[in-house]
């Protein structure tokens, strides 16, 4: 099976810039679930779809963040002023449920530089 | 969300076994254990999980205590590709409570494995 898209690989912009990240699922994956992670650390949940309501966005930074996931399929995220502590990897996962015996499958994510 | 302690490093010899532990002694009656690793440059990968009896599969073995407060992850022959961040998580089975299925990562345990 075709693993998670992502892209672009890799982005650079200035502070208070704008950019936005797009996500295709596996196919038939009800759920969605973007990711930031810093460098040194493991990823951090950013916001979870359960096919295109959104389901938890509790450590989403709703002044800059946002992200949809329009007819339950492809998601993007974006961010809008960028910061520099903003510079990470966005890692983009689908899994078939929320369920214990559903893996989640991740991408290779997209490499954020803000300047 | 339970949390999970893993050792910072570890390190092995090439073809030898590799024995990873995870400590999770608030762990409830409804989490799973979860393991993670994470290649360099490349997203979280599905190990394996278990709830209460050892698991196996073609990449490692899982083994649970009897009071499910630790586990170890067991890599049977390391090989240079299992060089990576071993994350040990645990994933609440109840879909549709708080934690909706998400999974929480931790700082994890690099591997280093030498020729």
């Amino acid at each position: 099976e075709a693993g998670v898209a992502q892209s672009p690989r890799y982005k650079i912009i200035e502070k208070r810039q704008s950019v936005a990240f797009w996500c295709n699922p596996i196919s038939g994956h009800a759920t969605l679930y973007w990711y930031q992670q810093i460098l040194g650390q493991g990823p951090k949940l950013l916001i979870q779809f359960q096919n295109n309501g959104v389901v938890d966005d509790s450590q989403l930074p709703k002044d800059r963040f946002s992200a949809e996931r329009l007819k339950g399929v492809d998601s993007t995220l974006k961010i809008q002023p960028a910061k520099l502590e903003d510079s990470a990897v966005y890692l983009c996962a689908s899994s078939l449920d929320t369920g214990p015996n559903s893996p989640l499958h991740f991408g290779n994510g997209t490499r954020l530089t803000v300047t | 969300d339970a949390k999970t302690t893993q050792p910072n490093s570890m390190e092995s010899n090439e073809e030898e076994p590799v024995h990873l532990p995870c400590n999770h002694s608030t762990i409830s009656g409804t989490d799973y254990i979860h393991w993670y690793r994470q290649l360099p440059s490349q997203g979280p990968e599905y190990v394996i999980h278990g709830l209460t009896s050892n698991v196996n599969n073609r990449m490692a073995s899982l083994a649970i205590a009897e009071d499910r407060k630790s586990s170890t992850l067991i890599l049977h022959r390391a090989t240079l590709r299992d060089a990576a961040v071993y994350y040990c998580i645990l994933r609440d089975a109840l879909a549709g409570g708080t934690s909706y299925g998400k999974l929480t990562f931790g700082q994890g345990t690099i591997l280093t494995v030498h020729p």
